[in-house]
């Protein structure tokens, strides 16, 4: 079954103790990204990834690190979370152009403290 | 710059009645259109897409769209709504150019629908 794989699903987490959000998709994907998604403001992108090693700064990108080492997996690190970051993050994919569809993951919903 | 309007992040119909969620962008080029949905605890899915060819475009759950060019709108419809359909609703872009294509979403609409 095509899927996108988010983990956690729910973390809670105090300031400043680094965590990472794995993201792993079965589609062959070359196109990957993470929005974080909070209420009035809709999705906005954090980082995306056209490809192996090729990461870019989305809308909102302070506070967070990604990395691209393979195709399937985009991982989300937080180095030092703080509350503005308490979030519901997706991560999403898709094949090549921007004609295709976004695939996404079920959403992992964090609470910083 | 492309942008995303939704208008009314709050929309509530009764069971039968029509749906009617507004979408209108702004862009110097027509550019690729999608709604997604989102059902509650769930990541978003595609409802439907505009890229080319037929203006109106239909998608699953008996969802349509039409591409309007003059008025850049791309609103979605439903005839007949149902207990089902209540979720939120994103209104979604990318350039149709060449290059990286950014997905810019809108704000999102939450549908309630009524008994």
């Amino acid at each position: 079954e095509a899927q996108v794989t988010q983990n956690p699903r729910y973390l809670i987490t105090v300031t400043g103790k680094k965590l990472t959000v794995t993201c792993s998709q079965n589609m062959n994907h070359e196109y990957m990204s993470w929005y974080r998604q909070d209420p009035g403001l809709g999705l906005r992108q954090i980082y995306y990834s056209m490809n192996v090693e090729v990461t870019d700064k989305g809308d909102v990108p302070e506070g967070y690190k990604v990395s691209r080492k393979e195709k399937r997996n985009f991982p989300l690190i937080l180095e030092s979370p703080s509350p503005n970051q308490t979030s519901l993050y997706f991560c999403a994919s898709r094949q090549g152009r921007g004609t295709g569809e976004l695939f996404f993951g079920e959403g992992s919903r964090l609470t910083v403290l | 710059a492309q942008s995303v309007t939704q208008l009314g992040s709050h929309v509530s119909v009764s069971e039968g009645a029509l749906v009617l969620l507004r979408c209108n962008y702004s862009s110097s080029v027509p550019p690729y259109l999608f709604w997604y949905v989102q059902y509650p605890n769930q990541g978003l899915q595609l409802l439907l897409k505009y890229t080319t060819g037929a203006t109106l475009v239909k998608g699953i759950n008996g969802f349509e769209a039409e591409f309007k060019k003059s008025e850049t709108s791309f609103h979605l419809t439903k005839p007949s709504a149902h207990m089902s359909d209540a979720a939120e609703y994103f209104c979604a872009v990318t350039p149709n150019s060449g290059g990286y294509q950014k997905v810019t979403f809108g704000i999102g609409t939450k549908l309630q629908v009524i008994p």
